[in-house]
C-alpha cells in the first residue's frame, strides 16, 4: 500500500487565492483527519471525517476553511480567501476502523501564504 | 484548550542514555494513547501506544508509562541513539466516544553523539 497520499507538497500563493490541498487515505479506511501544524498549537485537528462523513469540525479555524469527502478514496480541504497566517504544514491521517488502532498520516502539504 | 500538553518544547540527551518525554492531559474519557516520532519534513509515524486497563507497554527500547490517576503518560528511550532525534508527540483518543486523535504540542528530542 502506498500509505495516505497528500498533494501538492508544497503551495505558495499570494493573499487571497483560493488554495485546495488533496488527501487520498489508504484503502479500506473508514476515518479521515486534517490536521494542522503550527509551532505553537502543535498538531491541531482541523476537521474528522467518518465513512466520508464529516463528524467534529469543531477545529476548522473560520470560514475561509472548508473540507469535502465526496468517496472513501479521496478528501479535499480548501482555504478561500487565503491569508498569510494560514502558512503552515497541513496534515491528512486516515485510521482503519474505531478502537485500538493508530492513525498513518501522509508526508503533509507545506503551505506558504505570501 | 489543550487538552493534551507536552510542556518541554526540547530536549537533549547523550547517546546511550535513558530519553523520558512527558505528557499531560485533562479530559478523563481518554482511553487510548499513542507516540508519534516526526522528522523533518515528513508526516508523523506511529511510534508505541497504550490502552488506559494498562500502565505499561515495551516494544524494543520505547517503553510507555501511563499514570491514569495522575493524567500522565511518558516515553522512556533506553539507550538513546542519534537516530531518535526526532519531534515526538503525544496523542490521546476516546475510542468510545468520538474518536478522534488529540495531539500534544510535541518535544524536540536530540541524542548528543
Amino acid at each position: 500500500d502506498a500509505g495516505v497520499i497528500q498533494s501538492p507538497r508544497h503551495e505558495v500563493t499570494e493573499m487571497g487565492q483560493e488554495v485546495t490541498l488533496r488527501c487520498k487515505p489508504i484503502s479500506g479506511h473508514n476515518s479521515l483527519f486534517w490536521y494542522r501544524q503550527t509551532m505553537m498549537r502543535g498538531l491541531e485537528l482541523l476537521i474528522y471525517f467518518n465513512n466520508n462523513v464529516p463528524i467534529d469540525d469543531s477545529g476548522m479555524p473560520e470560514d475561509r476553511f472548508s473540507a469535502k469527502m465526496p468517496n472513501a478514496s479521496f478528501s479535499t480541504l480548501k482555504i478561500q480567501p487565503s491569508e498569510p497566517r494560514d502558512s503552515a504544514v497541513y496534515f491528512c491521517a486516515s485510521s482503519g476502523r474505531t478502537g485500538f488502532t493508530e492513525a498513518f498520516f501522509g508526508q503533509g502539504t507545506r503551505l506558504t501564504v505570501v | 484548550d489543550q487538552q493534551v500538553k507536552q510542556n518541554s518544547p526540547s530536549l537533549s540527551v547523550q547517546e546511550g542514555r535513558i530519553s523520558i518525554l512527558n505528557c499531560d492531559y485533562t479530559n478523563s474519557m481518554f482511553d487510548y494513547f499513542l507516540w508519534y516520532k516526526k522528522y523533518p519534513a515528513e508526516g508523523p509515524t506511529f511510534l508505541i501506544s497504550i490502552s488506559s486497563i494498562k500502565d505499561k507497554n515495551e516494544d524494543g527500547r520505547f517503553t510507555v508509562f501511563l499514570n491514569k490517576s495522575a493524567k500522565h503518560l511518558s516515553l522512556h528511550i533506553v539507550p538513546s541513539q542519534p537516530g531518535d532525534s526526532a519531534v515526538y508527540f503525544c496523542a490521546a483518543s476516546e475510542t468510545s466516544g468520538t474518536y478522534k486523535y488529540i495531539f500534544g504540542t510535541g518535544t524536540r528530542l536530540k541524542v548528543l553523539a
